[in-house]
């Protein structure tokens, strides 16, 4: 089983469209979980940590699930721009590696 | 510069040689990562350097690939006697500290091998 596990979409969704992403995790001894941006042809960018309560940033909220072994993203009112693959993020320990999935592709339509 | 840089960007070689891949992190980052993706394929870890420990290299694919951080800064990505399944994009990373979730990467550098 791999370490990190993502749908590899495509997710295509029209503009405003709420569309959400879910990862799951092998290890239940990680302890950070982060999601990250790539654009086509171009390197990946942090776009949120998620944390043990859930949290949101503007259209974006990441939740955690340790019970269950997964994290979720959703994107609320999407927009053109959006479209990019996510890529979700574990690291066992602080010190530890960073493991990524193989990311989810989201396309919105006009 | 500002951020981490990576040459060649692309690189294109014979089945057989050996080919090395540099990368400069930002100033002051102590943690330096390489990891590979092939087109379309998710990002697979290569190698991680944390200040003087000893790096992780439990992702490196054969004892064809070597890596070493010199004075905790620069880093070169060595791939001997290269196979056209070493053909993808090496991508290096920096992050200011072990414990930080955030990596900044470089641009890459495409290899592809004939």
């Amino acid at each position: 089983r791999k370490e990190v596990e993502q749908d590899p979409g495509p997710f295509n969704v029209p503009e405003g469209a709420t569309v959400a992403f879910n990862c799951t995790y092998s290890n239940s001894a990680s302890q950070s979980f982060f999601w990250y941006r790539q654009d086509c042809r171009k390197e990946p960018k942090l776009l949120m940590s998620v944390y043990s309560s859930g949290n949101e940033d503007g259209r974006f909220t990441a939740q955690l699930n340790r019970a269950s072994q997964y994290i979720s993203l959703l994107i609320r009112d999407s927009k053109l721009s959006d479209s990019a693959t996510y890529l979700c993020v574990v690291r066992k320990s602080s010190g530890d590696k960073l493991t990524f999935g193989t990311g989810t592709r989201l396309a919105v339509r006009p | 510069g500002a951020g981490v840089s990576q040459s060649p960007s692309n690189k294109v070689t014979e089945k057989g040689k050996d080919v090395e891949l540099r990368c400069d992190p930002i100033s002051g980052h102590t943690a330096l990562y390489w990891y590979r993706q092939s087109l379309g394929q998710g990002l697979e870890f290569l190698i991680y350097f944390q200040g003087n420990s000893a790096p992780d290299k439990s992702g490196l694919p054969s004892d064809r690939f070597s890596a070493e951080r010199t004075g905790g800064s620069v880093s070169t990505l060595t791939i001997q006697r290269t196979q056209q399944e070493d053909s993808a994009v090496y991508l290096c990373a920096s992050s200011l500290e072990a414990g930080t979730g955030e990596l900044f990467f470089g641009e890459g550098s495409r290899l592809t091998v004939l």
